[in-house]
């Protein structure tokens, strides 16, 4: 399975974009990418995923670079609220395939007030 | 509406003793999987359900560990014979039908501890 490197963690100050990266160097033509969230002690939720273009939706904005080995999630404006670890993961879509998400370790975000 | 729910939340429990561990998915939804979440790490996938088919076990680490979903919707992981290498926080989460590139929405797990 195509694998994921992200930083162990980044801080930014609150109320300013965040740009968090993602390489995905072996990443095939079926791998979508998606991005999750893990608030300190709750369970992982959906941030955004995207396979080409990029994506926007309430909570963030996903940027895929055209060779598609790296991506950026984008935080438009981080809020203390958004301090969490997030993942980026790749996931096939080939039907009937293994649907497991490889999850790396993420990377910590630290929002500064 | 109700999320996905996992009981107990946690469990404290004597090496060799068997656990059950229960997920309670989102109604309607098909898909279930089972993750293993060690302190500081992301989660590891265990298994996966689609609909009451495991159609995918190859996360589980040993024949110690199974799990069911007999009607299609709620799913027990068990554990036998526990070890303290087995304490760990697992959680379930559950995907609505549609395209392969369903979200998965998690639970809030059950924190094992083996003693």
């Amino acid at each position: 399975d195509a694998k994921t490197t992200q930083p162990n963690s980044m801080e930014s100050n609150e109320e300013e974009p965040v740009h968090l990266p993602c390489n995905h160097s072996t990443i095939s033509g079926t791998d979508y990418i998606h991005w999750y969230r893990q608030l300190p002690s709750q369970g992982p939720e959906y941030v955004i995923h995207g396979l080409t273009s990029n994506v926007n939706n309430r909570m963030a904005s996903l940027a895929i670079a055209e060779d598609r080995k790296s991506s950026t999630l984008i935080l438009h404006r981080a809020t203390l609220r958004d301090a969490a670890v997030y993942y980026c993961i790749l996931k096939t879509t080939v039907m009937d395939s293994n649907y497991q998400l490889i999850w790396g370790a993420g990377t910590k975000l630290i929002i500064k007030p | 509406g109700a999320g996905v729910s996992q009981s107990p939340r946690y469990k404290v429990t004597k090496r060799g003793q068997d656990v059950a561990l229960r997920c309670d998915p989102i109604s309607g939804h098909v898909s279930l999987y089972w993750y293993r979440q060690a302190l500081g790490q992301g989660p590891e996938f265990l298994t996966y359900f689609n609909y009451e088919a495991q159609q995918d076990k190859s996360g589980l680490p040993n024949d110690r560990f199974s799990a069911e979903r007999p009607e299609g919707s709620i799913s027990t992981l068990t554990i036998q014979r526990t070890e303290q290498r087995d304490s760990a926080m697992y959680r379930c989460a559950s995907s609505p039908p549609g395209t392969i590139q369903e979200t998965q929405y998690f639970g809030p797990g059950t924190r094992l501890l083996v003693l």
